[in-house]
């Protein structure tokens, strides 16, 4: 069961370089998000899809873009990298499974800008 | 005030003791609860969802008082595998467009030791 898939699990980027972040699901889920985790920060939204065809910003959007390109598939892309966009990124879809609501993620991409 | 509280821990306990997390949210409209799972360097995962009349898998307990807006996460016996970062997450509700609003802890830090 693949889940959600996520690639590169790794990156390091100079500064104003671009990348997009693959994200891949499954399950059928709707809805997808993309979320960075730094220390001390939790886990904060930048982008999420409700469904095919939507995307809306989260509490962390700026410098980043992204597409719905179908049900599956949700990539993220940082336009001119900074410094401050070193993170680790997480993608995640999230449905109803067996009466339990849940979110699942990939395996996460560490980013570093230099 | 963050959106959802808790202490970071480290919470250095020894093997086959009882160990308790506390997590506060300030929304009092959010509607349901759940705790996840992060160990190092790897992605969250669904540890247990929370009910309003507590509920209880195998030697992990949660419980919810929604009056105090506080969650609760309860470990007995504890074992060197339960080693990890506790994710306190809250639904605080829809999204425009759809999905769900999933707000994450900063997390709590458990050490199991010998």
């Amino acid at each position: 069961n693949a889940g959600v898939t996520q690639t590169p699990k790794f990156q390091v980027l100079k500064t104003g370089q671009s990348m997009t972040l693959q994200c891949a699901q499954d399950m059928n889920h709707n809805s997808m998000y993309w979320y960075r985790q730094d220390p001390g920060m939790g886990l904060r939204l930048i982008y999420y899809s409700a469904s095919e065809g939507t995307t809306d910003k989260g509490e962390v959007p700026n410098g980043y873009n992204v597409s719905r390109l179908n049900k599956r598939e949700f990539s993220l892309r940082l336009e001119s990298a900074a410094p401050s966009q070193t993170s680790v990124y997480f993608c995640a879809s999230s449905g109803w499974t067996g009466g339990t609501y849940e979110a699942f993620f990939g395996q996460g991409t560490r980013l570093t800008v230099v | 005030r963050k959106e959802v509280e808790q202490d970071p821990g480290p919470f250095n306990v020894p093997e086959g003791a009882t160990v308790a997390f506390n997590c506060t949210y300030s929304n009092s409209a959010s509607q349901s609860f759940f705790w996840y799972r992060q160990d190092c360097r790897k992605e969250p995962k669904l540890l247990m969802s929370v009910y309003s009349s507590g509920n209880e898998d195998g030697r992990f307990t949660a419980q919810l008082n929604r009056a105090s807006q506080y969650i609760s996460l309860l470990i007995r016996d504890s074992k060197l595998s339960d080693s990890a970062t506790y994710l306190c997450v809250v639904n605080m509700g829809i999204l425009t467009g759809g999905g769900n609003k999933l707000t994450f802890g900063t997390g709590t830090q458990l050490k199991v030791e010998l």
